[in-house]
């Protein structure tokens, strides 16, 4: 079951916030996340393991919260290179990943 | 960049004929994956490896077959290519470390389908 992101499209001007979420059905047991620029592969962000657990990388962190089966990823002051498209991937007991459809973010002088 | 290469880059192809995708990692490991990502959709997983000769379907992985005889290359083929396998095709491996499993990208393959 693939999770689902929301938005699915945001507009920003250079120094706002946003927030992708990422909702799944199914429990739980990491959350992975992830930037694609246009025509480029997928990039790693960050995974995060355990519920409650929180991670920062640069003015990017994220949340897990194991109880409502569901991520958040929070770009503050956001900047022109964190324009792309953002995917969580969703870790199952099976091991495998998950990807939801995507969060197209867009970041405007 | 998880020393990830595939080949080729950009094909095009007709209805019918078969294809094959390949993708070669330089630093020995384990897993590897076949998605493709069509818009909408995200990354769908098509088949995963656990091991030389040791494969297994993902979600979407009718109208393909792999191989992988060797650690460092796994195959994907199109038996018979059809308009609706248009799409660009990535490889990922996983890497484990103590913040757990991470999944490295290729550089991706599009394949159009005429």
């Amino acid at each position: 079951q693939q999770p689902v992101q929301s938005p699915q499209a945001v507009i920003l001007r250079e120094g706002e916030d946003a927030v992708i979420n990422c909702s799944s059905s199914k429990a739980l047991y990491s959350v992975h996340w992830y930037r694609q620029k246009h025509g480029e592969a997928p990039v790693f962000l960050m995974i995060l393991l355990k519920g409650g657990e929180q991670k920062g990388h640069e003015k990017i962190s994220a949340s897990f919260n194991e109880k409502k089966q569901q991520s958040s990823l929070y770009l503050t002051a956001s900047q022109l290179s964190y324009s792309g498209t953002y995917f969580c991937g969703t870790g199952l007991n099976t091991g495998k990943l998950i990807f939801g459809q995507g969060t197209t973010l867009q970041v405007k002088p | 960049d998880a020393g990830i290469t595939q080949s080729p880059r950009h094909k095009v192809t007709e209805t019918g004929t078969p294809v094959t995708l390949r993708c070669h990692q330089t630093e020995n490991h384990r897993y590897m994956y076949w998605y493709r990502q069509d818009p909408g959709h995200g990354l769908r997983l098509i088949h995963y490896s656990y091991g030389v000769k040791d494969t297994d379907k993902g979600e979407v992985s009718d109208g393909y077959s792999v191989s992988r005889s060797k650690t460092e290359d796994f195959l994907l083929t199109l038996e018979s290519a059809t308009s609706s396998q248009t799409s660009v095709y990535f490889c990922a491996i996983s890497e484990w470390t103590s913040g757990g499993e991470t999944q490295y990208f290729g550089p991706g393959t599009r394949l159009l389908v005429l």
